[in-house]
């Protein structure tokens, strides 16, 4: 179990908006950016948003990022049938003194 | 262009050992942390620790303190992560990643290596 809180899973329609949340406290979200990474099964996680907000370059940027206090968010813009994937925010946890993930949100295109 | 390739799947008993190599490419080797995340069947993404390839010096969450080692080699860019006392909870996906700041921690890990499935059974 995560000291972040993301939904299990989140559904859409292609060019919907989606909305990911994360929740955290103090001693992870409240202190420290987030960053939030993109997982297909069979492959290598990808950096979507790193330091709250910013997309690193080859990040579409129909993914956008923010965050507000101990809570985080990240918006796809345009959902699209290859946005089917996992989704996990992560930061650094000063009571666990190690970086943590969430523990994902599996966002499904209908 | 930078890169991580890491060894092939592993297959171990309980109360073995497991050596996962990162091969590096396409940047300089001691100037970014490389990161070991893991990734259990049903589970989520998981950060085991770091080391940092110039000193050396490495950190892990206290729950793989004991249990692994990771050491590197720079005159062939590579990483090596040995876990040890293998138990049947260690079978995952183990992945290196790279962080995206230069002789610092960022904690954004820009580049990953494909993975190495580890199975203990």
């Amino acid at each position: 179990q995560s000291v972040m809180t993301q939904p299990p899973s989140m559904s859409g329609t292609p060019g919907q908006r989606v909305t990911i949340s994360c929740s955290g406290s103090v001693s992870n979200l409240g202190t420290y950016t987030v960053n939030w990474y993109q997982h297909l099964p069979g492959t290598a996680p990808k950096l979507l948003i790193y330091g709250n907000d910013r997309r690193p370059s080859g990040a579409p940027d129909r993914f956008s990022g923010s965050k507000s206090g101990t809570s985080a968010s990240l918006v796809i813009s345009g959902l699209q049938s290859e946005d089917e994937a996992d989704y996990y925010c992560a930061a650094w946890d000063d009571s666990l003194n190690g970086y943590v993930f969430g523990a994902g949100t599996k966002v499904n295109v209908l | 262009h930078e890169q991580l390739v890491q060894s092939g799947a592993e297959v171990k008993k309980p109360g073995a050992s497991v050596i996962v190599s990162c091969q590096t490419s396409g940047y300089a080797f001691t100037a970014y942390y490389l990161h070991w995340v893991r990734l259990a069947p049903g589970q989520g993404l998981e950060w085991m620790g770091s080391i940092n390839p110039h000193s050396g010096d490495t950190n892990f969450v206290p729950r793989f303190q004991g249990r692994v080692t990771v050491t590197r080699d720079t005159s062939i860019t590579t990483a090596y992560m040995e876990l040890r006392r293998l138990r049947f909870d260690d079978t995952a996906i183990y992945y290196c990643a790279r962080d995206s700041g230069s002789f610092s921690r960022r904690f954004a890990f820009d580049v990953w290596g494909q993975g190495t499935v580890v199975t203990v059974s």
